[in-house]
């Protein structure tokens, strides 16, 4: 099974809007963190945002945050009043086990595009 | 801010040529990386390394691959004999030991291979 799914391939939303990328994990460790990183065409990894598997809230990041919903497996970024510089990849991730240097398991990907 | 550097940013060798990929981890990181994206598919992980060894490696990381870091601030991947299918944008990444949970990556290199 995959570690991480992203379903949406590509999405677009009108610059201002908010738009929800979705993202279901699936491990059967207790201690985990989920990740999301944004691809621009320029091929770099920015990193958003990061939820724990024991925060008892949602992780937020200026106009990033992340819906958490664990018995659902699922942790969606939410990026509110889209700008036309958020068009990129967007990847989600997830560290299984403890806070150590274990690999990072990445989904396939959501392209976004805002449109003006 | 510190960042994660790599060099160079984009490498083109022959089928069967050595190649090696160099990256300099933020100073206090103490975990170190490299992932591997072939263009238009998702970031696999390759190998991790702390303490001057490997902690974990994938079913990708065979024989033809190796790390070192020679001199306590570069780290390096080596592809000993390339195939058309290495080519791929290499991602190092970093981390800190301890609290917040990210990896740094750096800009990646993107090795073609013909």
């Amino acid at each position: 099974a995959q570690k991480i799914t992203q379903t949406q391939p590509g999405m677009f939303v009108q610059e201002k809007e908010a738009v929800t990328l979705d993202c279901t994990y699936d491990t059967s460790d207790p201690s985990y963190g989920l990740f999301w990183y944004k691809q621009p065409s320029s091929g770099e990894m920015i990193f958003l945002i990061y939820q724990g598997s024991y925060d008892q809230q949602n992780a937020t990041e200026g106009r990033y945050s992340l819906n958490f919903q664990k018995a659902r497996k699922s942790a969606n970024l939410v990026i509110s009043a889209s700008q036309l510089g958020d068009s990129a990849m967007y990847f989600c991730a997830m560290r299984e086990g403890p806070d150590t240097g274990n690999q990072f398991y990445f989904g396939t990907g959501t392209s976004l595009t805002v449109i003006p | 801010e510190p960042e994660v550097t790599q060099t160079p940013s984009h490498q083109v060798t022959q089928m069967g040529q050595e190649v090696i990929l160099r990256c300099v981890p933020i100073s206090n990181h103490l975990y170190f990386y490299w992932y591997r994206q072939i263009l238009g598919q998702k970031v696999e992980f390759l190998v991790s390394f702390y303490n001057n060894e490997i902690s974990e490696k994938s079913e990708i990381f065979d024989d033809q691959f190796s790390v070192e870091r020679p001199d306590g601030s570069n780290f390096t991947l080596k592809i000993r004999s390339t195939k058309l299918e290495d080519s791929a944008m290499y991602f190092c990444a970093s981390r800190r030991r301890q609290g917040y949970g990210e990896q740094f990556f750096g800009p990646g290199t993107r090795l073609t291979v013909l």
